[in-house]
């Protein structure tokens, strides 16, 4: 089974507009991480935002926030107020084993193609 | 956040050659990771490579095609070995931003192209 699940084909929003990008996960550790990237088209990756399993409250940072369901075990990624330099591909991802530390692989989704219509 | 720079920025390579891909981070790591993504697709780790100790592979990657280096806690390097078009891809090195697990970098990604 997959571990990370990115489903949308590819995501359209008008500038200025909230978008969510979808991501659902598997795993039956307690521990774990969720991670989401940005991939423009020069293909670097750019963290973006980190939600713990254990954290009481759903990560922000500036424009992302990530909208964590743990019993549902999703972790959907908010842009609000989307720019134009948001169009890029969106990447999903998961740490286990989180607590100890001696597992720092990261698993990837598929990756979600966002476009910003101007 | 750690600076992560990589050499070459991109590479065209003739079938059956090698390819060595250096990574270089401004501050010293414990680990450094190689990802592969291959073209349309997600990233996938290729190995693991902790100074002073044999690098560890996952599933489907082995030390004769990927042979990693890390003589340092700055700087390591991946070969792709006896390229053949498959290897047509990104390979990306990465960091754990020292004790803070919650934040892994990425350096730019070098680009191969295998003809």
């Amino acid at each position: 089974a997959q571990k990370i699940t990115q489903t949308q084909p590819g995501m359209f929003v008008q500038e200025k507009e909230a978008v969510t990008l979808d991501c659902t996960y598997d795993t039956s550790d307690p521990s774990y991480g969720l991670f989401w990237y940005k991939q423009p088209s020069s293909g670097e990756m750019i963290f973006l935002i980190y939600q713990g399993s254990y954290d009481q409250q759903n990560a922000t940072e500036g424009r992302y926030s990530l909208n964590f369901q743990k019993a549902r075990k999703s972790a959907n990624l908010v842009i609000s107020a989307s720019q134009l330099g948001d169009s890029a591909m969106y990447f999903c991802a998961m740490r286990e084993d989180f607590l100890t530390g001696a597992n720092s692989k990261l698993t990837f989704g598929k990756g979600i193609t966002l476009s910003v219509r101007p | 956040s750690a600076v992560i720079s990589q050499k070459p920025s991109r590479d065209i390579c003739q079938r059956g050659t090698s390819l060595t891909i250096q990574c270089q981070v401004d501050s010293q790591v414990t680990m450094m990771f190689w990802y592969r993504q291959q073209p349309g697709q997600s990233l996938t780790l290729i190995a693991t490579a902790n100074q002073g100790s044999e690098a560890t592979y996952e599933s489907g990657f082995v030390i004769d095609k990927f042979p990693i280096s890390r003589p340092n806690l700055t700087f390591s390097t991946l070969t792709v070995s006896n390229m053949s078009p498959e290897d047509s891809s990104i390979y990306l090195c990465s960091v754990d931003h020292g004790g803070r697990p919650n934040e892994q970098f990425f350096g730019p990604g070098t680009r191969l192209t295998v003809l």
